[in-house]
């Protein structure tokens, strides 16, 4: 069954640092999202892509994170310059149509510190 | 009223009970809905899609009010499997992408 591949399963990182965090979506899927989920509260959207461009993006998304897809396969997050409250569980979901079931992968879990 | 509303729990019910999670959203205009189970640190699945007509996938039924805009999963013979958190999740509009989470109904089936 295909599925969502992130990785690496867990970061450590020190405050101020960037991170990049990987995702492949299911290959052919065309919408692509972020989420994050911080230690025992909701899951919270990010950030859509679609057509190598962002549609859509939450209040959380702010200047210090990018989305990328740099080559056919790939989906990244970059945080710039990490911050303690950026300390989460990350998701990185597709789906084949907007408003369709989305497909998570296992998530990274980034620790700041 | 919060854009998707759950009963937190736990929800601690003996094995083979039934039972049942609501959910509510503010958004009259959203256009569909989902409920999927999440495990301790793990990533959200899919568990099924909410139709106005009602759907049922063994065990599983759901049912979404659009009068009232509500949503419900009823689990009927309750496995130890299934203790996990429950999330209703909304598509506000058909327009764009975004889907928003509830917090989730944790499940504890109890042996």
């Amino acid at each position: 069954e295909p599925e969502v591949t992130q990785t690496p399963s867990h970061q450590v990182t020190q405050m101020g640092q960037e991170v990049i965090l990987r995702c492949v979506p299911i290959s052919n899927h065309l919408y692509f999202y972020w989420y994050r989920q911080i230690l025992g509260q909701k899951v919270e959207f990010l950030v859509s892509f679609y057509n190598n461009e962002i549609s859509e993006k939450s209040e959380i998304f702010d200047d210090q994170f990018s989305v990328e897809r740099p080559d056919g396969s790939n989906f990244t997050l970059k945080i710039r310059s990490t911050k303690l409250e950026d300390s989460a569980m990350y998701f990185c979901a597709s789906t084949p149509t907007p408003g369709d079931l989305s497909f998570f992968g296992q998530g990274t879990r980034l620790t700041v510190v | 009223r919060k854009e998707v509303e759950q009963d937190p729990g736990p929800f601690n019910v003996p094995e083979g009970a039934t039972v049942a999670f609501n959910c509510t959203y503010s958004n009259s205009a959203s256009q569909s809905f989902f409920w999927y189970r999440q495990d301790c640190r793990k990533e959200p699945k899919l568990l099924m899609s909410v139709y106005s007509s009602g759907n049922e996938d063994g065990r599983f039924t759901a049912q979404l009010n659009r009068a009232s805009q509500y949503i419900s999963l009823l689990i009927r013979d309750s496995k130890l499997s299934d203790s996990a958190t429950y999330l209703c999740v909304v598509n506000p509009s058909s327009r764009d992408d975004k889907i928003i989470f509830g917090k989730g109904t944790r499940l504890h089936i109890l042996p």
